[in-house]
Formats: structure tokens, C-alpha cells, sequence
């Protein structure tokens, strides 16, 4: 598993209600990423961190943001959900150079109700 | 930007048969590929990769194909067992930046009949 969590493992709220997600990972690898899962597209990469304060856009971030002030934690914000954000938003790591051999967490199910 | 299609959507194959499943990719400077296989509630995992300058790669019945000119790549699986059941995707990565960020395929749900 890579050392990687995510809390919480499954949530449900309310559409307009800010959601926080959390990865945090126990191996101190610098690339850190968030992934959405939807059936028919496969993992869309929504934002991603080679850093400390050093994060970047994915294909899908709209209506996403992050943070990193650690390097073990990964933050990810829905600043007001929206039923499209119904997902399961996978973390990953990267134990290889620069984004390579990425392994993933247990993901988050996510409802947008 | 990069587009990735994966092929076929479904495999089903008697158990101790091969499997082949077949991705293409549109960015010619894509230069790694990596392949996960998931499971039913649980993240995806790595089972192989390869970079761009290797033409083939293997570890024990998976092996990887690489073909630059033809922008496909493929995943052989032989002796197919039960445990090989799973959701299998294959992945590029974008290959204008110094940091690798990757574009997946949608899948394949392959099967093994015992």
C-alpha cells in the first residue's frame, strides 16, 4: 500500500457544502497526486505537488484546490461541492524520478447529494 | 494533449489461456508507460512499466510491448489464472514536462473462466 492513507474512506454531504480530503503517506516521497475515478474514464489527474508548497494543475481541476504544508500531507478541496464531484478521488505517490512508479492509496468515495 | 485508447473494454479468456490488451496514444513524446491492475474496492496497483528507449519488457507471465513508430503499446498475459481477474489500465505520461504526469486508458475488465 505504499504507506499511503486517505481519510475519510467514504463521505456524503450536501451540494454547496465545502469537503476536505486527506492523504498522507509515511515514506517521504516528494510527488504527491490526487486522481478522480468515474466509470468510462478511467483515473483524470486533478492536481499534483512536487513539493512543499509546490503544487500544479491536472486535467480536470476546475472546482478543485490543494495544499501541501507537510510533506507526508495532501490536501484536497471541494470549496462547494457540486453533484459532477460525485467520485472516488484516489491519492498517489511517486517512489520513481519525477512522477514515475506511482502507487496509490485506498481512494475516497465521495457522494455529492 | 495526450489522448490514450484502450482496447478491448472486456476480456474473457479460460484460465490458462493469454490475454492481450492494447493501448494507443496520441503525444509521440510520451515516453513512459506504466500498467495498473484494480481490483474490486481498492486502488490501483502497479504491475509494470516501460520507458520509451525499451522495446519489451517481462516479469514472470506479464510482459510489455513498446511500439514508438506505431504509438501502441500492449499487455501479454500468459497462463491466466483465476487471481488475474481485475480491471487492468494502461497509462502515458505527458511528455512536455520534466515532471511525469499521466493520461490513462478507460480500462479493461478481463475475466479468467476457471
Amino acid at each position: 500500500d505504499a504507506g499511503i492513507t486517505q481519510s475519510p474512506r467514504h463521505k456524503v454531504t450536501e451540494t454547496g457544502t465545502p469537503v476536505t480530503l486527506r492523504c498522507h503517506q509515511t515514506e517521504n516521497h516528494r510527488y504527491m497526486y490526487w486522481y478522480r475515478q468515474d466509470p468510462g474514464h478511467g483515473l483524470r489527474l486533478i492536481h499534483y505537488s512536487y513539493g512543499v508548497k509546490d503544487t500544479d494543475k491536472g486535467e480536470v481541476s476546475d472546482g478543485y484546490s490543494v495544499s501541501r504544508s507537510k510533506t507526508e500531507d495532501f490536501l484536497l478541496t471541494l470549496e462547494s461541492a457540486t453533484s459532477s464531484q460525485t467520485s472516488v478521488y484516489f491519492c498517489a505517490i511517486s517512489r520513481g524520478t519525477a512522477g514515475t512508479e506511482q502507487f496509490f492509496g485506498p481512494g475516497t468515495r465521495l457522494t455529492v447529494l | 494533449g495526450e489522448n490514450v485508447e484502450q482496447h478491448p473494454s472486456t476480456l474473457s479468456v479460460q484460465e490458462g489461456d493469454s490475454a492481450v490488451i492494447k493501448c494507443t496514444y496520441s503525444d509521440s513524446a510520451s515516453n513512459y508507460f506504466p500498467w495498473y491492475k484494480q481490483e474490486l474496492g481498492k486502488g490501483p496497483q502497479l504491475i509494470i512499466d516501460i520507458r520509451s528507449n525499451v522495446g519489451e519488457k517481462k516479469d514472470q507471465r506479464i510482459a510489455v510491448t513498446l511500439n514508438k513508430t506505431a504509438k501502441h503499446f500492449s499487455l501479454h498475459i500468459t497462463e491466466t489464472q483465476p487471481e488475474d481477474s481485475a480491471v487492468y489500465f494502461c497509462a502515458a505520461s505527458l511528455g512536455t514536462d520534466s515532471s511525469y504526469k499521466l493520461i490513462f486508458g478507460s480500462g479493461t475488465r478481463l475475466l479468467v473462466r476457471p
